[in-house]
């Protein structure tokens, strides 16, 4: 039973344009959800995060926008850069819980020249 | 520098062996965990710990233990009893003070079992 979904395996963005990650949940539970970017063979690093109480956070080139009534969200990168090449994982949980993250399976975002 | 730190990199372990995975942050963090990933799939929690000498069950606990003597460190000792060890894990730690924060992870150790 996946509680997080990241429906795209993949994605293939110009450079300058706007990468847009979707990310849908099934937890009513789920009040806290953060991405992450990931490169092989390393850990993930955090990139943003989202309140239930918001439905959208802003940093630098990153926005998560959240619908509470349709259990998605999504990431957009704007514009995007090479170095954005990566895999992007969504994850969820609710909060007092001891922060225990459910994760999606990651979007390998490929940003071209 | 703050940071979590994993070592080795790499493992390898021939099948039935135990072996155990280092994990240890100086970021003065209460709360660390164990996650493992496999391709294609996203981290799965196994253990984790919100303060010292004490330490709960994640998702996938089963054939892993793991012990919080010190506030700085999280060994995971992967048993002969985990079916399937060869994977990538992950160590994590976050601060509980203040508020929600997020969860920092360290550089992962790639375990092999041959």
């Amino acid at each position: 039973d996946q509680q997080v979904k990241q429906n795209s395996p993949s994605l293939s963005v110009q450079e300058g344009r706007i990468s847009i990650l979707n990310c849908d949940y099934t937890n009513s539970m789920f009040d806290y959800f953060l991405w992450y970017k990931k490169y092989p063979a390393e850990g993930p690093t955090f990139l943003i995060s989202i309140s239930s109480i918001k439905d959208k956070n802003e940093d630098g080139r990153f926005t998560v926008f959240l619908n509470k009534s349709a259990k998605h969200l999504s990431l957009h990168i704007v514009p995007s850069q090479p170095g954005d090449s990566a895999v992007y994982f969504c994850a969820a949980t609710p909060t007092g819980t001891a922060s225990k993250l459910t994760f999606g399976t990651g979007t390998r975002l490929q940003v071209t020249l | 520098d703050g940071g979590i730190t994993q070592s080795p990199k790499y493992l390898f372990r021939k099948e039935g062996q135990n072996v155990t995975l280092s994990c240890e942050q100086n970021l003065n963090h209460d709360a660390m965990y164990w996650y493992r990933q496999d391709p294609g799939q996203g981290l799965r929690l196994i253990y984790y710990s919100q303060i010292v000498n004490d330490f709960q069950k994640g998702d996938i606990a089963e054939g892993y233990s793991v012990s919080r003597e010190k506030k700085e460190s999280f060994p995971l000792t992967v048993t002969s009893a985990q079916k399937n060890p060869t994977a990538f894990y992950l160590c994590a730690s976050r601060s509980t003070s203040g508020g929600y924060n997020e969860q920092f992870f360290g550089p992962g150790t790639r375990l092999t079992v041959l």
